[in-house]
């Protein structure tokens, strides 16, 4: 069975910089996708970028990018110049393909302050 | 267009009834997912569709709880005799076919409280 650990609870970060959640994962897969999601307050769930294991370039989405290292199995999200609206809880998931289920961990909340 | 809407948003129950919540995916989707959130916990799989089928149940904890799609769009997720630990939010998300079917996209959720 695979898990996501999601080490840290809460992270506060000072607008306009920068702050990295931290991700590991346990797999015997080889082939698999990851994912970091973002849920503010509101509650409904959106995708923030995703990242296919096969490929060796880290994932990038505007101002969010990735940490992929499959050795490891750590999968790491950085947001850059961070935004008042950033402020949520984000989430890591782990699917792999052709599954229906994505397995997740259990979040880390990120405060952006002004 | 329309993303996933679930309905009601909120649920309040006695302990011992029988609730059902509703998911409407995003039209076209032919996968879709029921998960349960716990407070501060991550989404936990309960059950997913490929049209019509579950083709993975495997998250369902016990047999008071049942899903359906009887037509391949709409899904319904059944609790029987509910009881006070099944209060969670329950989040729906749906997926379209071809490469990008494994992007979820999800609904905002059922807040149920079993009293």
């Amino acid at each position: 069975a695979q898990t996501v650990t999601q080490s840290q609870p809460e992270m506060s970060v000072q607008e306009a910089e920068t702050v990295t959640l931290s991700c590991t994962y346990d797999t015997s897969e080889n082939n698999y996708y990851l994912f970091w999601y973002k849920q503010p307050p509101s509650r409904q769930m959106i995708l923030v970028i995703r990242q296919e294991a096969y490929k060796q370039q880290n994932a990038t989405e505007n101002r969010f990018s990735v940490n992929f290292q499959k050795a490891a199995k750590s999968f790491s999200l950085k947001i850059s110049d961070s935004q008042l609206g950033d402020t949520a809880m984000y989430f890591c998931a782990f699917m792999t393909p052709n599954a229906g289920k994505s397995t997740f961990g259990d979040g880390t909340t990120l405060t952006v302050k002004p | 267009g329309a993303g996933v809407s679930q309905t009601p948003s909120n649920k309040v129950t006695e302990k011992g009834k029988y609730v059902e919540l509703r998911c409407d995916p995003i039209s076209g989707h032919t996968a879709l997912y029921w998960y349960r959130q716990s407070l501060g916990q991550g989404p936990e799989f309960l059950i997913y569709f490929q049209g019509t089928g579950a083709a993975d149940d495997s998250g369902l904890p016990n047999d008071r709880f049942f899903a359906v799609r009887p037509e391949g769009s709409v899904s319904t997720l059944k609790i029987q005799r509910t009881e006070r630990g099944d209060s969670a939010v329950y989040l729906c998300a749906s997926s379209p076919t071809g490469p990008y079917y494994n992007e979820q996209f999800f609904g905002p959720g059922t807040r149920l409280t079993v009293l």
